[in-house]
């Protein structure tokens, strides 16, 4: 079985330019989790899904952010603009219903020039 | 709020040897409790976890980790490592009504060297 899948792995973009994440849970996870970690700091919460609703978008930094998931399924995680401090790796992660494990994805790698 | 202080930013080890990573958390409510692991450009994996029950909690590949409520600690533990352990540890707190909604430490590296 596939595991949580994130792409792309590695953006390397100008600030102001626009950059969108991307991630595709494992099949049948109804939840969806992006949490962030800037460098040298600790892995922050940005949102959950339950299916295609926000449940939670509390960790979410600003207006320049914005998350989608579509039909339920994947979502994309949209920066736009991109500044220097949003620079980071962005991990997406997914669970079953209830008090189902979290797996998580290999994260991408945002670098902010 | 809560907040999870992982004590220890690097933690070198011979292989074999025993390691402890120390994790303490502060929180108002009750909180489930997680060590997780991150190799080398892998995602995160889920070492154990505390819900409830007995304090001592076994995780895959040897590990176990302690809750103690009375000093809110959280502390992973392994007898004799290998060079595979290498990898960065996080410990993780959330809260019971908001299950996947973590509070993570800063996180661990453990270094194992021969």
């Amino acid at each position: 079985e596939a595991g949580v899948t994130q792409f792309p792995s590695h953006s390397v973009i100008e600030k102001g330019q626009t950059v969108t994440l991307r991630c595709d849970p494992i099949s049948g996870h109804d939840n969806l989790y992006w949490y962030r970690r800037v460098m040298g700091k600790e892995i922050k919460f940005l949102l959950h899904f339950v299916k295609e609703s926000k449940q939670d978008e509390s960790g979410m930094p600003n207006n320049r952010f914005l998350a989608e998931r579509t039909g339920g399924t994947y979502s994309t995680l949209k920066v736009q603009p991109a500044e220097l401090e949003d620079s980071g790796v962005y991990f997406c992660a997914s669970s079953q219903e209830g008090f189902g494990e979290l797996f998580f994805g290999e994260g991408s790698r945002l670098t902010v020039l | 709020a809560q907040s999870v202080t992982q004590l220890d930013s690097q933690v070198p080890v011979f292989e074999e040897a025993p390691v402890e990573l120390r994790c303490n958390y502060s929180s108002s409510v009750s909180v489930y409790l997680f060590w997780y692991v991150q190799y080398p450009n892998q995602g995160l994996q889920l070492l154990l976890k505390y819900l409830s029950g007995s304090t001592l909690v076994k995780g895959i590949n040897g590990f176990e980790a302690e809750f103690n409520k009375s000093q809110t600690s959280f502390h992973l533990r392994k007898p004799s490592v290998h060079i595979s352990d290498t990898a960065e540890y996080f410990c993780a707190v959330s809260e019971s009504d908001s299950w996947g909604k973590f509070q993570f430490g800063a996180g661990t590296q453990v270094v194992v060297t021969p």
